[in-house]
């Protein structure tokens, strides 16, 4: 499988952009980037994803790199509620399941 | 519209005992995924049902097993319960089986092994 590469943690303040950044290298053409996110004590919860091109939604945006051996998630302006782990999962075309790493751990402080 | 919904949301059960966790998904959804959540970790991918077959099956030992219903409700079943399985258990529907869909995922099963 895919490997992406996230940092272990981030801060944010309140109401400022933030840029959660993700590496996966080894991507293939097939494989599309989703991020998750978890807040504390309750499952995860889908944010966003893209194949190719950037993606705009009501909870994030997602820049992908032209060579699409990066993604950035961006969250225009952090709440208090956006605290939580944020998971950047390749998803091979075909195939339904997700492959979680570590992600990166997002506080925000007031 | 109701959620995924698992139950039960909490056990404890002791060394060697078998369990089950059932998953209702969203109404519509086919598929199901199950995951397990170590704590301080990304869940971990075990089965994958779509349209009552099995899609996809995670680096899991044979102790655990699962099926998906006509109704696409699922079961994960796990025997010969060992201490290092206790873990979140979590379940996640989506309205395909492929890549470029979005999974829901219920609040989870916390089983304690004692």
């Amino acid at each position: 499988d895919a490997k992406t590469t996230q940092p272990n943690s981030m801060e944010s303040n309140e109401e400022e952009p933030v840029h959660l950044p993700c590496n996966h290298s080894t991507i293939s053409g097939t494989d599309y980037i989703h991020w998750y996110r978890q807040l504390p004590s309750q499952g995860p919860e889908y944010v966003i994803h893209g194949l190719t091109s950037n993606v705009n939604n009501r909870m994030a945006s997602l820049a992908i790199a032209e060579d699409r051996k990066s993604s950035t998630l961006i969250l225009h302006r952090a709440t208090l509620r956006d605290a939580a782990v944020y998971y950047c999962i390749l998803k091979l075309g075909s195939q339904g399941n997700l492959i979680f790493g570590k992600g990166t751990k997002l506080s925000v402080k007031p | 519209d109701a959620g995924v919904t698992q139950s039960p949301t909490h056990l404890i059960k002791t060394r060697g005992q078998h369990v089950t966790l059932r998953c209702s998904p969203i109404s519509g959804h086919k598929s199901v995924s199950w995951y397990q959540q170590v704590l301080g970790q990304g869940p971990q991918f075990i089965f994958q049902y779509y349209e009552k077959e099995e899609r996809g099956r995670g680096n899991f030992p044979d102790r655990f097993s699962a099926r998906q219903f006509p109704n696409y409700s699922s079961e994960l079943n796990v025997n010969a319960l060992l201490l290092g399985d206790s873990a979140l258990y979590l379940c996640a529907s989506s309205p395909r089986g492929a890549g470029n869909t979005e999974a829901f995922f219920g609040q989870g099963t916390r089983l304690t092994v004692v």
